[in-house]
């Protein structure tokens, strides 16, 4: 089976830099994906990292060390409107290859004026 | 065009009531998902649909039934459901390859089951 572990809850202000993490146990790891909710939307992907190292797109960058199982989203230059839910999920194949994401608890970011 | 759709919005139904989510997108995705998210929580995967066929069913009870009419269509056939089934069903594709990982997801339809 799979498990991640994330924050429950992050708190920061305008304009800070902020940093989620997640660690995960999975057979067959493939790549660490990251997903953003608001409340009453739907989930909206971030950034996926298949290989070691940081992916950046524009304030928010992700970073994956493989050997350590262990991922993190980092959000730069904060802003109100990064208040949401942040889901890490890992990808791992069921037989047959179909995508099967499994998704961390998610954190809450409180981005405070 | 990168959306997909879903409708209703909401809905609100009583247990001995049958209806039906429908999820659509145009993007060529080949793969379309059912998931169920409760209040607070990650989303809880239902069923897989790969190439129009179903390829994982979560041991997902009974009363939800999914149909892929075609590569662009998604149902969810919905009869005798629980109150605790109440929740927002998202449903959610991806291109298909063996190298795509990118998930979209619609709007959600909100259930309540009364």
């Amino acid at each position: 089976g799979q498990s991640l572990e994330q924050p429950s809850e992050v708190t920061a202000v305008e304009g800070a830099i902020v940093q989620i993490n997640c660690t995960y146990q999975t057979s067959g790891f493939y790549g660490l994906s990251w997903y953003q909710q608001h409340d009453g939307g739907a989930p909206t992907f971030l950034s996926y990292n298949g290989l070691d190292g940081l992916e950046e797109t524009g304030r928010f960058s992700s970073f994956l060390s493989r050997s350590d199982s262990y991922g993190y989203l980092l959000l730069q230059e904060l802003q109100m409107k990064d208040s949401a839910s942040y889901f890490c999920a890992v990808r791992d194949w069921q037989s047959g290859g179909s995508y099967i994401p499994t998704f961390g608890r998610g954190t809450s970011l409180i981005v405070h004026p | 065009d990168t959306e997909v759709t879903q409708t209703p919005k909401h809905l609100v139904m009583g247990m001995t009531n049958k209806k039906s989510l429908k999820c659509e997108q145009h993007m060529g995705h080949r793969a379309m998902y059912w998931y169920k998210q409760k209040a607070k929580k990650p989303p809880e995967l239902m069923f897989v649909y790969s190439y129009e066929k179903l390829s994982i069913n979560e041991s997902v009870p009974s009363r939800f039934s999914p149909e892929c009419p075609n590569s662009s269509l998604l149902n969810l056939h919905l009869h005798a459901l629980q109150p605790e089934d109440s929740a927002l069903y998202l449903c959610a594709s991806r291109h298909g390859t063996g190298y795509s990982y990118e998930q979209y997801f619609g709007p959600g339809t909100r259930l309540t089951v009364t």
